[in-house]
């Protein structure tokens, strides 16, 4: 049984580009929630996805979008990169309708130049 | 909003000693508390959690928590720690009845040295 899984691993940017970031939710979850982590730092929440609608989100800018497929796996969007944006990027995945932890992809680890 | 202050960013324990890292949490609604593991170049995994009932909560490998409400705190305890337990801990918070979205606080990177 899969976990959650991320790709890519690692992803290396320029300012200003756009990068997009994959998660398949661990099977049976149907609600995937991404967060960013700095360096040094716990991780921010930045939105959740849940029957393909953004269903709460973080601080962050509009730079950062999402989507959710119909068979639950989600990318995360994000616009005109700054040197900011290098952090480690978490997908977690769980269930709507029954409360239960939340489940943790290794991340994707995206550096800008 | 919740938020969660990890006091310790480091703690250096030796093999086989007692550890406490220490977790306080601000919010003006009742949470859910929890704390969780990650290891290096990998993602989070649940240590431990508080949801209702007994203020103390345990784990498989030998961690405990006590939920303190009067002090807003959930420290993270082990009575002997191993070279393994060496990672970084993190603490966090949502609202109860969902855990939908966390608040972490900033993480204390536990050290076990032989």
């Amino acid at each position: 049984d899969a976990g959650v899984t991320q790709s890519p691993t690692h992803l290396i940017k320029t300012r200003g580009q756009q990068v997009t970031l994959r998660c398949s939710p661990k099977s049976g979850h149907d609600t995937v929630s991404w967060y960013q982590q700095a360096l040094g730092q716990g991780p921010q929440f930045i939105f959740q996805y849940y029957e393909e609608e953004e269903r709460q989100r973080g601080n962050f800018p509009d730079r950062f979008s999402g989507h959710q497929f119909p068979n639950y796996s989600s990318e995360l969007n994000v616009n005109a990169l700054l040197l900011g944006d290098s952090a480690l990027y978490l997908c977690a995945s769980g269930n709507w309708g029954v409360f239960g932890p939340q489940h943790f992809g290794d991340g994707t680890r995206l550096s800008i130049l | 909003a919740q938020s969660v202050t990890q006091l310790d960013s480091q703690v250096p324990v030796f093999e086989e000693a007692p550890v406490e890292l220490r977790c306080n949490y601000s919010s003006s609604v009742s949470v859910y508390l929890f704390w969780y593991v990650q290891y290096p170049n990998q993602g989070l995994q649940l240590l431990l959690k508080y949801l209702s009932g007994s203020t103390l909560v345990e784990s498989i490998n030998g961690f405990e928590a006590e939920f303190n409400k009067s002090q807003t705190s959930f420290h993270l305890r082990k009575p002997s720690v191993h070279i393994s337990d060496t990672a970084e801990y993190f603490c966090a918070v949502s609202p109860s009845g969902s855990a939908r979205q966390l608040t972490f606080g900033s993480g204390t990177q536990l050290t076990v040295l032989p």
